[in-house]
């Protein structure tokens, strides 16, 4: 069965300093990845995706993840973090229902990022 | 471009009331859904549906009913609303095809008292 899991609910770093938030995922067949981030009574805004080709996926606003197959990993990473990065993220894994013949989504529980000055 | 409009935003319901939270898209994506969102549990699917006049349960579809008229609304349904179904509720939508993105809706924040 898919599942996705999130290994921080809460993360605090400093403005300026790195970002990582961690994801790991269990999934039967070829994935496809991506992190949604959601800010304070907001809906949900794709950051960035992974479907197979590179590895190392390029997003919005500075992130990047990297995909690796043998950790069943695909953790967030900005290099420098901002205050307006400040929101929760999730971490989803798409695959298409070949009974139902839709995409499942299954979402992770988030991680919260706060942003200190 | 609007994306995935969801109507009203807020709404305040007593036990068993009844209501319809509306959902609307105009990119003319085949495949639209509906998630709520608890404290800490991430998105869990409600209904999905591929098209015009198909829709099937999710993983939490009960007290819950939809439909699909159209290719661009999709509303739910809560007919005896309870406090269970307090939450924050997401419609999606996404292209036909493999693994596409989903683009969501601002979010509709129920309380049932």
């Amino acid at each position: 069965a898919q599942s996705v899991t999130q290994l921080d609910s809460h993360v605090s770093v400093s403005e300026g300093t790195p970002v990582l938030l961690r994801c790991n995922y269990s999934s039967s067949y070829s994935p496809s990845l991506f992190w949604y981030v959601q800010h304070p009574n907001k809906g949900l805004q794709l950051l960035l995706k992974y479907t197979s080709a590179a590895t190392l996926v390029k997003g919005i606003n500075g992130f990047e993840a990297e995909f690796k197959k043998s950790e069943t990993s695909f953790h967030l990473t900005k290099p420098s973090a901002h205050m307006s990065d400040a929101a929760e993220y999730f971490c989803v894994v798409s695959e298409q229902s070949w009974t139902g013949g839709y995409n499942k989504l299954i979402f992770g529980a988030g991680t919260r990022l706060a942003v200190h000055p | 471009n609007a994306g995935v409009t969801q109507t009203p935003k807020f709404r305040i319901l007593k036990i068993g009331q009844s209501m319809t939270l509306q959902c609307a898209q105009d990119m003319n994506h085949n495949y639209m859904y509906w998630y709520r969102q608890d404290p800490g549990m991430g998105l869990k699917l409600i209904y999905y549906s591929v098209g015009a006049g198909i829709t099937d349960k999710g993983e939490v579809p009960n007290g819950y009913n939809v439909s699909r008229s159209t290719t661009e609304d999709f509303p739910l349904r809560l007919e005896l609303a309870a406090p269970s179904q307090t939450s924050v509720y997401f419609c999606a939508s996404s292209p036909q095809g493999r693994n596409t993105e989903a683009f969501f809706g601002q979010g509709t924040r129920l309380t049932v008292v």
